[in-house]
């Protein structure tokens, strides 16, 4: 079965600490998704990649196709920051538009 | 900034009911999408939407469920007879089309089904 595993599973950091968020999945992908969860519940896509680096604002997001493995950093961290950040690919190949998600990132940002 | 929207944000039901989720996609959209995610759980796939039928659906996606574009701008899930553990948050999602991947999620509708 095709997995997407993250970790860590929760992070605690000091405001403007430097964060990183790791993604690994186990076969070929054709995009891969950085998602935001706010405690309400909502999601907020952040960036969507196949291949490269992205950034936006304090947020930079890696991908390496052939380690199969992304990354999400998060620069000067702060408070705001606090949310759940989920992984989610859709696999390469065949007619699938669907998404697969991890288990997601419990971020904790103190002040 | 266009944003899929989704009402209602919070539904309570009772077991054996039926529920009708509304969402709005963004309106040059073409592929819809509900997603479930039972609290503390994954979120997960549940169908997919394109041309005025269902393009993919997941094992979760029973006879119970139905969706739905009854007109130019929403798109309905449907739970025709609700159990306990059908209670989760509910996202619908749309986006441009196949090659540009990118989808945009709805706030989500919580349904709480006693």
């Amino acid at each position: 079965k095709n997995e997407v595993e993250q970790s860590p599973q929760n992070l605690t950091a000091q405001e403007g600490e430097f964060i990183t968020i790791n993604c690994s999945y186990s076969v070929g992908i054709s995009a891969l998704h950085w998602l935001q969860q706010h405690p309400g519940g909502g999601i907020v896509s952040l960036f969507m990649l196949s291949s490269g680096k992205k950034k936006h604002g304090r947020l930079i997001a890696t991908i390496n196709i052939q380690e199969k493995h992304s990354s999400l950093h998060i620069t000067a961290s702060h408070p705001r920051d606090s949310a759940v950040y989920i992984c989610a690919v859709r696999w390469e190949g065949g007619s699938a538009r669907q998404l697969t998600f991890g288990s997601g990132t419990q971020l904790t940002v103190l002040p | 900034e266009p944003e899929v929207t989704q009402t209602p944000s919070h539904q309570v039901t009772q077991m054996g009911q039926e529920v009708i989720l509304r969402c709005v996609p963004i309106s040059n959209h073409l592929y819809f999408y509900w997603y479930r995610q039972i609290l503390g759980q994954k979120v997960e796939f549940l169908v997919s939407f394109y041309n005025n039928e269902i393009s993919e659906k997941s094992e979760i996606f029973d006879d119970q469920f139905s969706v739905e574009r009854p007109d130019g701008s929403n798109f309905t899930l449907k739970i025709r007879s609700t159990k306990l553990e059908d209670s989760a948050m509910y996202f619908c999602a749309s986006s441009e089309g196949i090659s540009t991947a990118e989808q945009y999620f709805g706030p989500g509708t919580r349904l709480t089904v006693t």
